[in-house]
């Protein structure tokens, strides 16, 4: 079975630090792969999205940016957090074609 | 473009009684519609999904929901609910064709009371 995996849990960081979130999926071969970010009390954001290595979209521009260095990795960085960088953020796969998207337990994000 | 709806941004019941969740979607095809559920510090979990046959799809946990072209919905139900159920509660369409990206609702937060 497949499995996503999502670290860490949480997360406290100073303003104008850099930041890695990484995320990693079990299971399968060349997912679709997503970040989402969810700030409290709102919906989801899709922020990057990755149809395979190497090959980034990205849907809001913002000090954000993912890469995806193998086929199930997928990484959220920043050279300089912000304070609005808080919330929660997603990782999520699935498979090509019309697939539901499996999301990883998530990260919560708190810049100081 | 695909859009989704879901009008209710909270939902109370109490503990045993029905429940149903809107959905609307507004696609230019058949749509392809799932429901997920979140809760608090977790990530979203698949409910249920839509893709064509049948329009009344059963889901996990007792879920069940109905696709209604005519009305454009996706309406989410459960006969009796638990105090567990209680989480935020999304609705999402696509993605399908060319489309990578699935379009999500807002969501709605369900309050349990007992």
């Amino acid at each position: 079975s497949q499995t996503i995996h999502q670290w860490p849990a949480t997360l406290v960081q100073p303003v104008g630090s850099p930041l890695s979130l990484e995320c990693t999926v079990e299971g399968t071969s060349n997912p679709n792969l997503y970040w989402y970010r969810q700030a409290a009390g709102r919906g989801l954001q899709l922020l990057f999205y990755s149809v395979g290595i190497g090959q980034i979209s990205s849907e809001v521009p913002q000090n954000l940016s993912a890469s995806r260095p193998q086929d199930r990795q997928f990484i959220l960085s920043s050279k300089k957090l912000l304070l609005s960088d808080s919330g929660f953020y997603l990782c999520a796969w699935s498979r090509q074609g019309a697939s539901p998207l499996h999301f990883g337990n998530g990260t919560r994000l708190t810049v100081t | 473009a695909q859009s989704v709806t879901q009008p209710d941004i909270h939902i109370t019941v109490s503990e045993g009684a029905s429940l149903e969740l809107r959905c609307n979607y507004s696609y230019g095809a058949t749509p392809y519609l799932f429901w997920y559920v979140q809760s608090p510090g977790q990530g979203l979990q698949l409910l249920l999904k839509y893709f064509s046959g049948d329009t009344l799809v059963q889901g996990i946990k007792g879920f069940e929901a109905e696709f209604k072209r005519s009305q454009s919905s996706f309406n989410l139900r459960k006969p009796s609910v638990h105090w567990s159920d209680a989480a935020e509660y999304f609705c999402a369409v696509g993605p399908s064709g060319g489309s990578y990206i699935p379009t999500f609702g807002r969501g709605t937060s369900l309050i349990v009371h007992p």
